[in-house]
């Protein structure tokens, strides 16, 4: 089953708007959360994390939510441009207990358009 | 500091077949993790080496297996091939204290099983 889901496959947004990524885990013992960006023929490479003790953490242009009750994060890039075009994965990891490994998504490929 | 290197970048074989393929973690990165991502799963986890020993596995059958030398250069084997199998396999480094949350991704191992 899957513990971490990236619902929308897929998302287009203007260049300048806002592009908002959602991502639910079912599982209650994670409390760290990451997104990863991925580009075709690159390994995925890290973008911004949460600590569930925290509700939004903000780096530049983008911002990850939190809801710990509706087991829910998203991600927020504004304004969007271009260059973020990308297939973005959703992280999870339980921290807490022990050092398990991340768990991901399936995975949303977001394209900006000019 | 270069990134975590992985050979070869593109394979093709064929059912029945065995592989190998090959990670260099970023100097100093001690923890290894490889995961396989398929359009249909996302990236899912192979499993984990750190300091020669593996430390999670993920659920895989035992035709997935590893090793890591004392170098932290990391190999995976795939042995009697699949169709199944056709996947990029992507390896992680983390820093010396392992932390699943500060991994970085080489380019992958794009896998083409006939």
């Amino acid at each position: 089953d899957q513990q971490v889901k990236q619902n929308s496959p897929s998302l287009s947004v203007q260049e300048g708007r806002i592009s908002i990524l959602n991502c639910d885990y079912t599982n209650s013992m994670f409390d760290y959360f990451l997104w990863y960006k991925k580009y075709p023929a690159e390994g995925p490479t890290f973008l911004i994390s949460i600590s569930s003790i925290k509700d939004k953490n903000e780096d530049g242009r983008f911002t990850v939510f939190l809801n710990k009750s509706a087991k829910h994060l998203s991600l927020h890039i504004v304004p969007s441009q271009p260059g973020d075009s990308a297939v973005y994965f959703c992280a999870a990891s339980a921290l807490n207990s022990g050092n398990t490994p991340l768990v991901f998504g399936k995975g949303t490929r977001l394209s900006v358009i000019a | 500091k270069a990134g975590v290197t992985q050979t070869p970048r593109y394979l093709i074989k064929t059912r029945g077949q065995q592989v190998t393929l090959s990670c260099s973690p970023i100097s100093g990165h001690r923890s290894v993790s490889w995961y396989q991502q398929t359009p249909g799963q996302g990236l899912q986890f192979l499993f984990e080496y750190f300091s020669e020993t593996q430390r999670n596995k993920g659920n895989f059958p035992g035709r997935f297996s590893g090793r890591q030398f004392s170098n932290s250069r990391s190999e995976m084997n795939v042995s009697t091939l699949e169709l199944g199998d056709s996947a990029l396999y992507l390896c992680a480094s983390s820093l010396p204290r392992g932390g699943y949350n500060e991994q970085f991704f080489g380019p992958g191992t794009r896998l083409t099983v006939l």
